[in-house]
């Protein structure tokens, strides 16, 4: 059974980067995309953007300037940064795995546990 | 980007009634539409994938219909557990992979 373990710090000050890691344990590490989304207070669910084993990466236009997702495909992690942070980027974040099957269907199955990153001065 | 609206955001629903779920794509997206549960405090919980096929362990009275722009979620017969929000989700062409807005399913 494939399980996401995330951690990272949970209080920021604006301008300051977020770091967030995510470690998969069981199954596949390399047959797979692995994506961020987040999700604001009461609000809906953002993706944030995907990676690889090999490191490739996409990225969501909208944050795509602050935003860097690096693998380390021999720790089975996957980590996100965000640069430049402000009280808007406040958000539950997910890490989650991209399923894509033969047939053409897809989605996220499983996801971590969630981490609530709040950005305050 | 494709936008995905979902309607209504509210939806009042009694116990054993059923419950119909909307999600419309601001293009055609074919089937490629996915729905999810959200429980407060938890991770979304895949549903439905390839707009109408159910994943696995998720219950008969769940399920979904659509192509193209639109799409539907329904609940046959309301049970307790099932009191959520629900999100639907496109997969046709990304970046990004793009989110409805939600619906909350509550207790009439």
């Amino acid at each position: 059974q494939v399980q996401l373990q995330q951690w990272g710090a949970g209080l920021l000050k604006p301008s300051e980067t977020l770091s967030l890691t995510c470690a998969v344990s069981g199954g596949s590490f390399s047959d797979y995309y692995w994506s961020w989304i987040r999700q604001p207070p009461g609000k809906g669910l953002e993706w944030i953007g995907e990676i690889n084993h090999s490191g490739s990466t996409s990225y969501n236009p909208s944050l795509k300037s602050r935003v860097t997702i690096s693998v380390d495909t021999s720790k089975r992690q996957f980590s996100l940064r965000l640069g430049s942070v402000t009280a808007a980027d406040t958000a539950v974040y997910y890490c989650a795995r991209w399923v894509s099957t033969f047939g053409g269907l897809r989605w996220f199955d499983p996801w971590g546990q969630g981490t609530l990153v709040t950005v305050s001065s | 980007e494709i936008v995905m609206t979902q309607s209504p955001a509210t939806l009042s629903v009694s116990p054993g009634e059923r419950a119909t779920l909307s999600c419309r794509a601001s293009q055609s997206i074919s089937s490629n539409l996915a729905w999810y549960q959200q429980k407060p405090g938890q991770a979304p919980r895949l549903l439905i994938s390839g707009a109408s096929t159910r994943a696995t362990g998720i219950p008969a009275r769940f399920s979904g219909s659509g192509s193209g722009t639109e799409f539907t979620l329904t609940i046959s017969s309301l049970q307790s557990e099932d009191f959520a929000v629900y999100y639907c989700q496109q997969y046709n062409k990304w970046p990004p992979l793009t989110f409805g807005g939600g619906t909350k399913v509550e207790i009439k």
